[in-house]
């Protein structure tokens, strides 16, 4: 167990939907980042905040959005869901910018 | 952006048997690290590497950053490393994975 934890673990939902995935991370820790991964395009880092805000963007879409709030958990919001969105969305958490970073579970989400 | 590419991309091994994964990347680095991804798709920390040799229990990892490539070793491999191996790398405030080794250990 990491110490991260992400909700919810599965989520089904349709095409032009809008979902939220939380993160609490590791106790500590400063750092929240999120993650996308899919067959064909593998791992990719999304974003990053760092104790409330925004640090790194990575391959994120426009569709996409996240937050890091006060008491340092994240969510990632994602709209306007289509097909290719469906994939597996980690969090991972570290004490800050780009230190070690550790993994929650994953939450699998299929856009049907 | 920087390039990652990890060797080999399939490994099967024998349990008791000893490997190395090998992680190239095209440019300077500020940290790397090694995930094992489990059967049950669980992203487990490994190394944080950005230089220098570490050692856990049968695991061990050398990064030589002036060379720009890291390396894995499995020591006794056991059933229980099956999975995906991959390595991260962060490079101007973005961080890239590579496609992984997939690692298979028969009993």
């Amino acid at each position: 167990d990491s110490g991260v934890t992400q909700t919810p673990k599965h989520l089904i939902t349709a095409t032009g939907q809008r979902v939220t995935l939380r993160c609490s991370p590791r106790s500590g820790d400063l750092s929240v980042y999120w993650y996308q991964q899919s067959l064909d395009q593998g791992l990719q880092f999304l974003i990053q905040y760092y104790n409330g805000e925004e640090r790194a963007k990575g391959n994120i879409l426009e569709r996409f959005s996240a937050q890091q709030f006060p008491d340092l958990h994240s969510e990632l919001n994602l709209s306007s869901l289509e097909l290719g969105d469906s994939a597996l969305y980690f969090c991972a958490s570290s004490v800050g910018p780009w230190y070690e970073q550790y993994f929650g579970p994953g939450t699998r989400l299929t856009v049907t | 952006g920087i390039q990652v590419e990890q060797s080999p991309p399939d490994l099967i091994l024998q349990e008791g048997a000893n490997s190395t994964l090998r992680c190239n990347f095209s440019d300077s680095v500020n940290n790397l690290q090694w995930f094992h991804q489990n059967p049950w798709g669980q992203l487990i920390n490994l190394f944080y590497i950005p230089s220098g040799t570490k050692q856990n229990g049968r695991l061990s990892a050398t990064t030589v950053a002036t060379e720009r490539y890291s390396l894995l070793y499995i020591s006794s491999s056991q059933t229980t490393d099956s999975g995906v191996y991959f390595c991260a790398v962060v490079n101007n405030n973005d961080m890239r994975f590579g496609a992984g080794t997939r690692l298979t250990v028969k009993p």
